[in-house]
């Protein structure tokens, strides 16, 4: 059975901290590992993870993959209130887009 | 603007009736995915499709139903066969054979 454990899974912080957000996993026939941002609704796509080692960036978010480990972090820097929402980890597998998601982190970013 | 709507937004149900969540896309996208979403459990796939006509199971597929008649619609009907229904869902999209999901805004199902 695939899995995909997210890390913490809550936290608070002030607004300007760093924050670190984890994801491992155990699949099989590894494909990708998406970020996705919930804000009460529609999940917002942030970066999709295919090589070990390639850092993907935006702004103040960033992401890298370690298909060796079998984990993935977000890392989000001078993190503002705009940032709070619940953070969705995902892997796909096969052929077929099938993706399995994590239970989410949900960060909370105080003024 | 391109996107996928989920009607209606807000839904309340008596045990013992089916209800239909209705997923419109126009994104040209193949695939389509229904998703329940419960506190602390993240998303489960419920059914898929990435063609017309032919859809899979998902995960926790037991006491719902789906069909896939024309390219940009994925009704998914709740029977009362399943026995948690409430919850909130969403419908995505895709290319297929694509990893990238666009999600709909969703429908949270209360069942009384």
């Amino acid at each position: 059975e695939d899995k995909v454990v997210q890390s913490p899974l809550s936290l608070v912080v002030h607004e300007g901290d760093t924050v670190t957000l984890n994801c491992s996993y155990e699949v099989t026939n590894f494909r990708s590992l998406l970020w996705y941002k919930q804000e009460k609704k529609a999940p917002t796509f942030l970066f999709m993870l295919t090589s070990s080692g390639i850092e993907k960036k935006s702004g103040r978010l960033s992401s890298i993959l370690d298909k060796k480990e079998l984990f993935s972090i977000l890392n989000i820097t001078a993190t503002q209130t705009g940032d709070s929402a619940v953070y969705l980890c995902a892997v796909g597998t096969g052929a077929n887009s099938k993706l399995t998601f994590g239970k989410g982190i949900t960060l909370s970013v105080r003024p | 603007d391109g996107g996928i709507t989920q009607s209606p937004k807000y839904l309340f149900r008596k045990e013992g009736q089916n209800v239909t969540l209705s997923c419109e896309q126009n994104l040209n996208h193949d695939a389509m995915y229904w998703y329940r979403q419960d506190p602390g459990q993240g998303l489960r796939l419920i059914y898929y499709s990435q063609i017309v006509n032919d859809f899979q199971k998902g995960d926790i597929a037991e006491g719902y139903s789906v069909s896939r008649e024309k390219k940009e619609s994925f009704p998914l009907t709740v029977t009362s066969a399943q026995k948690n229904p409430t919850a909130f869902y969403l419908c995505a999209s895709s290319m297929v054979g694509a990893n990238v999901l666009t999600f709909g805004a969703g429908s949270r199902l209360t069942v009384l």
